[in-house]
């Protein structure tokens, strides 16, 4: 089993959609929790860090089942600049700095 | 402020001849990791260093790679002899060392191996 599975997508909506990403982690101990997007041919930013009560920021909700392992990003009022890919990540096991990635979900946010 | 500073930002190569890939960690920043993305493997993990010493190489895959930082401005990702198989995009990525600190990527290195 992958360390953290998503599912690549493609997602495909219009503008002004609500999309939702989820994602699952194998490493019950993991600790910190990130969402990071990744532009065509550029390197991966954080986009938010995701906490045990859930966060949101602006249009964007991230939160956190520890019981199920798993991890959604909620996209509000989704605009075409949102279209990248999404990566969940996770500490790896035994390590709290170093970061296992997701292999990513596609968005593609259509006029 | 600038980022992460990465070079060359494109470099093609033949089989069997040494490749350098180099990295600028941000200033200030103790930790840093080199990455390698392909289609297939996504996002890995090769090698740690923690304030210049490396923590965990257990990502390189094999002894044809090799990883140093003499320094806290800077790091060398090599591989001898090269192959075609290590046709990536190699990121260098910096953090400060401490818990849930934002690692911050570099533009990356495409490397072709022809």
């Amino acid at each position: 089993r992958k360390e953290v599975e998503q599912d690549p997508g493609p997602f495909n909506v219009p503008e002004g959609a609500t999309v939702a990403f989820n994602c699952t982690y194998s490493n019950s101990a993991s600790q910190s929790f990130f969402w990071y997007r990744q532009d065509c041919r550029k390197e991966p930013k954080l986009l938010m860090s995701v906490y045990s009560s859930g966060n949101e920021d602006g249009r964007f909700t991230a939160q956190l089942n520890r019981a199920s392992q798993y991890i959604s990003l909620l996209i509000r009022d989704s605009k075409l600049s949102d279209s990248a890919t999404y990566l969940c990540v996770v500490n790896r096991e035994g390590s709290a700095r170093q970061l296992t990635f997701g292999s990513g979900t596609q968005l593609t946010v259509l006029p | 402020d600038a980022g992460v500073i990465q070079s060359p930002r494109h470099e093609v190569t033949e089989m069997g001849q040494e490749v350098t890939l180099r990295c600028k960690p941000i200033s200030g920043h103790n930790s840093l990791f080199w990455y390698r993305q392909t289609m297939m493997r996504g996002l890995e993990l090769l090698i740690y260093f923690n304030n210049n010493v490396p923590i965990d190489d257990s990502g390189m895959p094999e002894d044809r790679f090799s990883a140093k930082m003499p320094n806290a401005s800077f790091s060398t990702l090599k591989i001898q002899p090269s192959e075609p198989r290590d046709s990536a995009v190699y990121f260098c990525a910096s953090s400060l060392a401490k818990r849930e600190s934002q690692q911050y990527f570099g533009p990356g290195t495409r490397l072709t191996v022809t």
